[in-house]
């Protein structure tokens, strides 16, 4: 199946900046998601995007749907500890989700 | 609202043994998915269904795994035998997928945890 193009797929910040997160792909898509997920435990949705150009603000997190259709971005503006985790890109294209390969968040205090 | 409920969390067994996993969807959601997780990468699609029928299982190695949705609400995955390449994360999500909608939004559970030895 396809897989998103995530980057970066690490990054080690120190606590207090600011974080961007991007994703891709060869087709267009009608929903973009963005997860976080802590070890052993599931994904837990942060942000949904449902049109082109949508940008949408959860807390200090920003994410906004890309006017190709192809691409989406997430923004975490000044981290914390516990905003380390595995963030999670996916789109809806036809009637199935493809995931990126994940960008692994590391916060320095 | 309740979310999607998996169990077991953990299971370890040995390698040519069979396991069974089972998962409820949050309430109302037509569909359902089961996915794989290997350490490091992003969920991998195993099947969908969409109430009680299959949407797409081409990713399922339907020689070992299989799933059942009956009654279009609960869902049970089930490997047999286990194989060493087996040990992952399940993880089951649910969606409403209205139809005539083309966008959704997929809730996932907390997973469970297979290790084979």
């Amino acid at each position: 199946g396809q897989q998103l193009n995530q980057s970066p797929q690490s990054m080690f910040i120190q606590e207090g900046e600011d974080v961007s997160m991007n994703c891709t792909s060869s087709s267009i898509f009608n929903t973009w998601l963005w997860y976080k997920q802590d070890p052993g435990e599931g994904p837990v949705l942060l942000i949904a995007l449902y049109k082109a150009g949508e940008l949408t603000s959860n807390g200090r997190l920003t994410a906004q749907f890309g006017i190709t259709r192809k691409d989406s971005f997430l923004n975490i503006s000044a981290s914390i500890p516990s905003d380390v985790g595995i963030y999670f890109c996916a789109g809806l294209g036809g009637n199935q989700f493809y995931f990126g390969t994940g960008t692994s968040l590391t916060v320095i205090p | 609202e309740a979310g999607v409920a998996q169990s077991p969390r953990y299971k370890i067994i040995e390698k040519r043994q069979s396991v069974a996993f089972w998962c409820n969807p949050i309430s109302g959601h037509a569909t359902l998915y089961w996915y794989q997780q290997i350490l490091g990468q992003g969920p991998k699609l195993l099947i969908q269904f969409q109430n009680n029928g299959v949407v797409d299982d081409s990713q399922l190695p339907k020689d070992r795994f299989s799933a059942e949705r009956l009654k279009g609400v609960d869902s049970t995955l089930k490997i047999q035998p286990a194989k060493l390449e087996d040990s992952a994360v399940y993880l089951c999500a649910s969606s409403l997928l209205v139809a005539g909608v083309n966008t959704d939004t997929q809730y996932f559970g907390p997973g469970t945890r297979l290790t084979v030895l």
